[in-house]
């Protein structure tokens, strides 16, 4: 079957807008994670699921980054009142199971400019 | 909590010379290791991990990595470098015991000249 895919694949907003970014995991993957890769540096965790559960938002920057996955298959991360800080390339990354054992296999990301 | 350092920003090497990539882990035990591949546009690719056992472990596209524990070190190899592999590597370590979540170095870019 596909990979992870992310949608979309490239977003401008101007300061002050939400967006929402989609990520469909590969089917049947349990867990399901959030990474933010700034320019030049390396992913950062954002928030992680397993199945609908949000079992961990510690790395989400602010009370304006939101996260959410329903039905335990697609995720949407919303970024509200965007800030030129926020530019960053958005990785989704989904995992069989729900240990660090597992593999996580990544989408090509959605890569966010805030003018 | 787990961190990486990737201390080479840029590599330039021959091509079909020796690679190897290093990578420094601080963690309080022994920690899961991974290397991952980032093509331009692509997502991340895993290279290979470290759970246990064998401390040389073998990837994919000719690549091995070694775990040593006295060094906190997680050095990717390859013994003859092509033209494709020109990418960006992260180390990354995951925690055995605490949550799932992948902590990653901040990336070494490897160019490739012909």
């Amino acid at each position: 079957g596909a990979g992870v895919s992310q949608s979309p694949r490239y977003k401008v907003a101007k300061r002050g807008q939400d967006v929402a970014l989609r990520c469909d995991p590969i089917s049947g993957h349990v867990s399901l994670f959030w990474y933010q890769q700034a320019l030049g540096q390396g992913p950062e965790f954002l928030t992680y699921f397993q199945n609908e559960a949000q079992l961990d938002k510690s790395g989400l920057p602010s009370d304006r980054f939101f996260a959410e996955r329903p039905e335990g298959s697609v995720s949407t991360l919303k970024i509200q009142r965007t800030q030129q800080e926020d530019s960053a390339v958005y990785l989704c990354a989904s995992s069989k199971g729900g240990s660090t054992y597992n593999e996580q296999f990544f989408g090509p990301g959605t890569r966010l400019t805030v003018l | 909590a787990q961190s990486v350092t990737q201390p080479d920003i840029h590599i330039t090497v021959s091509e079909g010379a020796s690679l190897e990539l290093r990578c420094n882990y601080s963690y309080g035990a022994t920690p899961y290791l991974f290397w991952y591949v980032q093509s331009p546009g692509q997502g991340l690719q895993l290279l290979l991990k470290y759970f246990s056992g064998d401390t040389l472990v073998q990837g994919i596209k000719g690549f091995e990595a070694e775990f040593k524990r006295s060094q906190s070190s997680f050095n990717l190899r390859k013994p003859s470098v092509h033209w494709s592999d020109a990418a960006e590597y992260f180390c990354a370590v995951g925690a055995r015991n605490a949550g799932n979540m992948l902590t990653f170095g901040g990336g070494t870019r490897l160019m490739v000249k012909p």
